[in-house]
């Protein structure tokens, strides 16, 4: 099974919005609503920050959110900061476990 | 409060087997899977398997299976992962994550804080 697509980077500057993309098929992305999304920070571990398309944990600011058409889920973060600045992962369920390529955020 | 706690950084040689150990705390262990999940120097993520701490079920990432083996010991809330015939490209940083009880799923909550393994003669 291969991995999800992601576009490798993307930019915007403080209080902008972005929407990272993460395209699947109908075997995974498209067919179930298990999709998360994750922010790794440079030499950290990987944080959640929406999880079943769309859900956010606690304590996850609202700036923050996701949604999912067909096979692409999206995660958009608005009113962009200079600590968003980071590598975004998304996850999807297809029988197995899958992740995104990565894309990095850059904060202008 | 929910704690992953990994163990130390290993350097093994091609060919050799790592063991990886993962100790749980601050929630009920066999109420929840682990997974495992790998990120290569450089490289993005890439799940590794899944493991029920209620019935030790597992899944196995196809391009791993017969190399890895999971287990967990529900009497010390610690998880292990195992991986064999080591190669130089399983140098990575490895991560357990608490993961949903069922199979179904694709949710990490808590992440312990990651063991380099390098591979290397």
């Amino acid at each position: 099974q291969s991995a999800l697509t992601q576009p490798r980077s993307v930019s915007g500057s403080p209080g902008q919005s972005v929407t990272i993309s993460c395209t699947g098929t109908s075997t995974d992305v498209g067919r179930y609503n298990y999709v998360s999304w994750y922010q790794q920070h440079p030499g950290k571990a990987p944080k959640l920050i929406i999880y079943d398309v769309s859900k956010r944990p606690s304590g996850v600011p609202d700036r923050f959110s996701g949604s999912k058409s067909g096979n692409t889920a999206s995660l958009t973060i608005s009113g962009l900061q200079a600590e968003d600045e980071a590598d975004y992962y998304c996850c999807s369920y297809a029988g197995i476990r899958i992740f995104g390529g990565g894309t990095k955020l850059t904060v202008l | 409060q929910v704690q992953l706690v990994q163990s130390g950084a290993e350097v093994k040689k091609p060919g050799a087997s790592v063991r990886v150990s993962c100790k749980a705390s601050g929630y009920t262990f066999s109420s929840y899977g682990l997974s495992w999940v790998r990120q290569a120097p450089g490289q993005g993520l890439e799940w590794m398997g899944w493991i029920s701490a209620y019935n030790g079920n597992t899944n196995y990432a196809r391009k791993l299976q017969g190399r890895v083996t999971m287990t967990t010991d529900t009497s010390t809330s610690t998880a292990y992962m195992e991986l064999r015939s080591l190669r130089s490209d399983d140098t990575a940083v490895y991560y357990c994550a608490r993961d949903g009880s069922s199979e179904v799923d694709a949710l990490f909550d808590y992440w312990g804080q990651g063991t380099l393994v390098t591979v290397s003669s």
